[in-house]
């Protein structure tokens, strides 16, 4: 089974400051990985995702995320936030290969507030 | 591309009603869909999976009988809280997921029940 821990649940951090949510994550199989944005009672919107190749990945908003399968992670980063930044974090797994019900197995969540 | 509507975005209703939450995928045809729950402050629940033409399949500790999912088009899928009590009062979330791995989630709907 797979499974993803976020390890900050609060990030406070002002504008134009860089900042990085950590996620890491546990599995037996090969995974793709995801991180979403939720703003305030809003659905999700997909910021990247990692399934082959580099493992840098660059996303919209400015956001990128770096796999590092030795150490099982899928940090995101942004060198310099903007107010607009503060949302709720997601970062979420799903197996590869699967069947066609392929869940994603997500993270409890990073709120990042930045502050002027 | 990959858009995904809900509707109604907000709704109240009394306790011992029943509420039909839609999901439409609008440009592009989901074979899959998702639905979730969301708590506030929480990450989200997946409830069931949502595949055309055929049963939904729960997740362990939802009642099928009180949330009927109905996926009978490749752009819809439908959610029906049946008898809603108070505690169903939650952020319900949809997605839908083109061929490939990827899910594209609607803008919730809230769901209040007095």
């Amino acid at each position: 089974a797979q499974s993803v821990t976020q390890l900050d649940s609060q990030v406070p951090v002002f504008e134009e400051a860089p900042v990085e949510l950590r996620c890491n994550y546990s599995s037996s199989v090969s995974v793709y990985l995801f991180w979403y944005v939720q703003y305030p009672n809003q659905g999700l919107q997909l910021l990247l995702k990692y399934l082959s190749g580099s493992t840098l990945v660059k996303g919209i908003n400015g956001f990128e995320a770096e796999f590092n399968k030795s150490q099982t992670s899928f940090h995101l980063r942004k060198p310099s936030v903007h107010i607009s930044d503060t949302a709720e974090y997601f970062c979420a797994v799903s197996r590869v290969p699967a069947g066609n019900n392929r869940k994603l197995i997500w993270g409890l969540g990073t709120s990042l507030a930045v502050n002027p | 591309g990959a858009v995904v509507s809900q509707h109604p975005s907000w709704v109240i209703c009394k306790s011992g009603t029943s509420v039909k939450i839609e999901c439409r995928s609008l440009d592009f045809q989901a074979t899959t869909m998702f639905w979730y729950r969301q708590f506030p402050k929480q990450s989200l629940m997946l409830m069931a999976t949502s595949n055309e033409g055929s049963k939904a399949t729960y997740e362990q500790g939802v009642e099928k009988d009180k949330f009927l999912i109905n996926h009978a088009s490749l752009t819809l899928s439908t959610l029906t809280v049946t008898s809603a009590h108070p505690e169903d009062s939650s952020f319900y979330i949809c997605s839908a997921r083109l061929p490939g791995e990827t899910q594209y989630f609607g803008p919730g709907t809230r769901l209040l029940v007095l």
